[in-house]
């Protein structure tokens, strides 16, 4: 009965190929997100989706690209991989957009480029 | 720009102890705030969620408090055990509409000794 789940949960690859990194929510929310952790910890919003449109895109490479085939998933496809790149990716939901709504998390993707 | 500071980053304290997480936040126009706990290897579990009309919430040994207009919060733990060891994050939520991700503080890695 996972609430958040993420495939895979480790990814290795190396520079210069695309992968994809699925998160699916089973909670009926709204609005999703995809969070960034990087070497240092910090944690930061990538994008965020709702109703399957997005609605913020902070300075992200446009190599990054979120996928929704529906509003349970919300999908980060990741082309030309750099090594910067290599961080944990968490995925998040919450009911909707406001403000008062908590985000719950997904377990993280460790993602690690050669 | 919303900036989140946790002090101390790292803390190692005898089994039992009570002790005292702090967070600041440079934009005192918060939302709300919210504590997570994160294993290694895990997602982030939300601990409390305080509404900025709100001064504390308490979910069993655990208590949040939040001075919004001196851009702080504090979580104490009580009786510490060794499964409180993890990294504790603080994470701000700012007003607006859309759908804003979370501001997060870099966090405090808590190890409690048997």
């Amino acid at each position: 009965d996972t609430a958040v789940s993420q495939t895979p949960k480790y990814l290795v690859t190396q520079m210069g190929n695309d992968k994809s990194i699925k998160c699916e929510q089973n909670l009926g929310h709204d609005t999703m997100y995809w969070y960034k952790q990087d070497s240092k910890k910090f944690l930061k919003i990538m994008f965020s989706y709702n109703n399957k449109e997005l609605i913020i895109n902070e300075t992200v490479p446009n190599r990054f690209s979120p996928k929704s085939p529906d509003k349970a998933h919300l999908n980060l496809h990741i082309n030309s991989l750099e090594l910067g790149d290599s961080a944990v990716y968490f995925c998040a939901s919450s009911r909707g957009t406001s403000a008062a709504y908590e985000q719950y998390f997904g377990p993280g993707t460790r993602l690690t480029v050669t | 720009k919303q900036e989140v500071t946790q002090i101390p980053a790292a803390l190692s304290v005898p089994e039992g102890e009570n002790l005292v997480l702090n967070c600041s936040f440079t934009d005192s126009a918060i939302y709300n705030l919210q504590w997570f706990r994160q294993d290694p290897g895990k997602g982030l579990t939300s601990l409390l969620l305080i509404q900025s009309s709100q001064r504390e919430q308490t979910s069993g040994r655990l208590n949040a408090s939040l001075d919004k207009s001196s851009g702080r919060s504090t979580l104490y733990i009580a009786a510490s055990q060794p499964g409180d060891s993890a990294t504790y994050l603080c994470a701000v939520r700012m007003p607006g509409g859309g759908a804003d991700g979370l501001t997060f503080g870099k966090g405090t890695h808590l190890i409690i000794q048997p």
